[in-house]
């Protein structure tokens, strides 16, 4: 069975700074993508980042960031220069063959003006 | 394009009522998705329907019923509900583009299910 597992249910960075979530998976799969979604209070689920795991160079949108380890089965986020608009829950998702997702359990992530 | 849209946005039931959940999608993506998003639980995958004409069972399927009408259209139906099916049900879909190419979920609104 597949499992996603975020360690950290809270986080809070201030504005301008730098903050890494963590995301661990478990799989016996080869091929699949690893996903971070984004939850405002508005509800929404918004992509923010994927990566896929053929590929070894980390995946990057703007300020945020991957840094993805295979071996160790590691896929974390790291966001730059926050913003007050980057507070909301992160979900950590992974993709197998089959077009099956399993979500991790969320980080709660608050940027303090 | 709308997107993935979902219908209700908010609803009460009481214990025993039934409902269906609607979904539509205008991206012609092949698979849909509904899961259930509980206060530190994440989402939880209840069915989801990888081609027009199959479903399949998720992780938490029990008390809920799926119909695939067709492309565009996922419905998630309670028979009886019950207060532990009170949560945020989001509806999903994607399309598989192989190798590389977009290949993520896109989510709806998501509806606020109240049994009381």
């Amino acid at each position: 069975a597949q499992t996603v597992t975020q360690s950290q249910p809270e986080m809070s960075v201030q504005e301008a700074e730098t903050v890494t979530l963590s995301c661990t998976y478990d799989t016996s799969e080869s091929n699949y993508y690893l996903f971070w979604y984004k939850q405002p209070p508005s509800r929404q689920m918004i992509l923010v980042i994927r990566q896929e795991a053929y590929k070894q160079q980390n995946a990057t949108e703007n300020r945020f960031s991957v840094n993805f380890q295979k071996a160790a089965k590691s896929f974390s986020l790291k966001i730059s220069d926050s913003q007050l608009g980057d507070t909301a829950m992160y979900f950590c998702a992974f993709m197998k063959s089959g077009n099956q997702f399993y979500f991790g359990t969320g980080t709660s992530l608050t940027v303090i003006p | 394009n709308a997107g993935v849209t979902q219908t209700p946005k908010f609803q009460v039931l009481k214990t025993g009522q039934s409902m269906t959940l609607q979904c539509a999608q205008d991206m012609n993506h092949n698979s849909m998705y509904w899961y259930r998003q509980d206060p530190g639980m994440g989402l939880r995958l209840i069915y989801y329907s990888a081609s027009e004409g199959t479903t399949d069972k998720g992780e938490v399927p029990n008390g809920y019923n799926v119909s695939r009408l067709n492309k565009r259209e996922f419905s998630l139906r309670l028979e009886s509900a019950a207060p532990s099916q009170t949560s945020v049900y989001f509806c999903a879909s994607s399309v598989y583009h192989g190798a590389s190419g977009s290949n993520e979920q896109f989510f709806g609104p998501g509806t606020r299910l109240t049994v009381l």
